[in-house]
């Protein structure tokens, strides 16, 4: 069975403080990868996805990057945080594009910034 | 740019009843309009699908209903459950996008 896991679960960090978000997807070869950021109490927007190892594709700036240093290992970062970047960061996968059926999201992490 | 609305905020029914939550999209060449159901604090989970070749699917107590005319679909809930309470987005996209409605907030009283 296909698992996928985001690590940490939750972050506090200072405004202009660097960012690591990881993760990880097990049992499934190739996926398509998704980062998602949802503001509290908010919808979803898509910021990166990637089709192939090494390939990623920005949806929005949000002085956020993205890279999927191996199949199965999707990271998010940022050298300098902002106030505006709290929020639900959520990781997902998908057999194909995201019109092809469904997509499988990891449990996130919450990330404030002071 | 493409737009879904999601019409209902918050949703209040009670147990048995059942609860419709409608959309409606912008992009005339959507052809896939997936519903996700997010429960508080939680992740979301992918309830049901419906693509443009069809007006109707049905799992289980789950209906979806599209209407290509309108751009407009909507999720119905049937016998509702207390467990049915959470919040759920609609969507639509292309090969690598969706875009999402706001989302429903469904409260489902005992």
């Amino acid at each position: 069975a296909q698992t996928i896991h985001q690590w940490p679960v939750a972050e506090i960090k200072a405004v202009g403080s660097p960012l690591s978000l990881g993760c990880t997807i097990k049992g499934k070869s190739s996926p398509n990868l998704y980062w998602y950021w949802q503001a509290t109490g908010g919808t979803l927007q898509q910021l990166f996805y990637s089709i192939t190892v090494g390939q990623v594709e920005s949806v929005v700036q949000l002085n956020l990057s993205a890279s999927r240093p191996k199949d199965d290992q999707f990271i998010l970062s940022t050298e300098k945080l902002l106030l505006s970047h709290s929020g639900f960061y959520l990781c997902a996968w998908s057999l194909a594009g995201v019109n092809t059926g469904q997509l499988y999201f990891g449990e996130g992490s919450k990330l404030t910034v002071l | 740019g493409e737009k879904v609305e999601q019409h209902e905020s918050t949703l209040s029914v009670r147990e048995g009843d059942s609860a419709v939550i409608n959309c409606t999209y912008t992009d005339t060449a959507s052809s896939y309009f997936p519903w996700y159901k997010q429960e508080a604090g939680k992740s979301l989970h992918f309830v049901i699908d419906i693509r443009s070749n069809v007006d109707r699917k049905q799992s289980q107590r789950l209906i979806v209903l599209l209407d290509k005319k309108a751009k407009r679909f909507s999720l119905h809930i049937t016998a509702t459950q207390p467990e049915d309470s959470a919040i759920y987005f609609c969507a639509d996209g292309d090969n690598s996008k969706l875009i999402w409605g706001l989302g429903t907030s469904l409260v489902v009283n005992p």
